[in-house]
């Protein structure tokens, strides 16, 4: 079974579009997390929800809008895709605080 | 600014050679992860060094967590292709233990 799970793998859209990416977790942890990776391989932590309650939210444009509707799902809602949003999302989940981080496999957004 | 830098960015070896990774910081972290990132997946948990001065070893791989705990290395003995990949070193900051910092990566190849 998989741990932590994304989809699309990969989604490519034009520019102004709307677009969601969905993840799950069956590991029965409490937090989970949305992390950008660019270009470059520089991983940054975008958000992160504790038992449903939004914990960590990173300067990142409000065009990004994440949901859980419960502890084994969040959600990442882009609105107005611009080109620098191009990237690969990872979506991560951890039990503990600190501790280890399970990441899915990742979703490659590409916008045209 | 980069919290943790790590060095080199890119290392291409041949199987069988020794390599060290280095991952610093000018800031105190209370613990380190490391992760190896493979193509098209998410980053995967090695190890977490706590102890300032720690050594934990990991069949072939040996991490060490400095003894002021602001830096960390990675060393690999005989490499193999196996070992290719996208070396991550992270660790808790702005005062919240879920929200983890990471450095660039150092990106291995070994070479068969």
């Amino acid at each position: 079974d998989t741990a932590v799970s994304q989809t699309p793998k990969y989604l490519v859209t034009q520019m102004g579009n709307d677009k969601s990416i969905k993840c799950e977790q069956n590991l029965g942890h409490d937090t989970m997390y949305w992390y950008k990776q660019d270009s470059k391989k520089f991983l940054k932590i975008m958000f992160s929800y504790n038992n449903k309650e939004l914990i960590i939210n990173e300067t990142v444009p409000n065009r990004f809008s994440p949901k859980s509707p419960d502890k084994a799902h969040l959600n990442l809602h882009i609105n107005s895709l611009e080109l620098g949003d191009s990237a690969v999302y990872f979506c991560a989940s951890s039990s503990l605080q600190g501790g280890e981080q399970f990441f899915g496999p990742g979703t490659r957004l590409t916008v045209l | 600014t980069q919290l943790l830098e790590q060095s080199p960015q890119f290392l291409s070896i041949q199987e069988g050679e020794n390599l060290t990774v280095y991952c610093n910081s000018s800031s105190v972290f209370s613990s380190l992860q490391w992760y190896r990132q493979e193509p098209g997946e998410g980053p995967v948990l090695l190890v977490t060094v706590v102890t300032g001065g720690e050594v934990k070893k990991l069949k072939r791989l040996t991490f060490q967590f400095g003894d002021a705990r602001k830096d960390s290395s990675l060393h690999i003995t005989a490499a193999q292709p196996g070992d290719t990949g996208l070396y991550l070193c992270a660790g808790p900051w702005g005062g919240s233990n879920y929200k983890l910092t990471f450095g660039k990566g150092t990106l291995l190849t070994v070479n068969p």
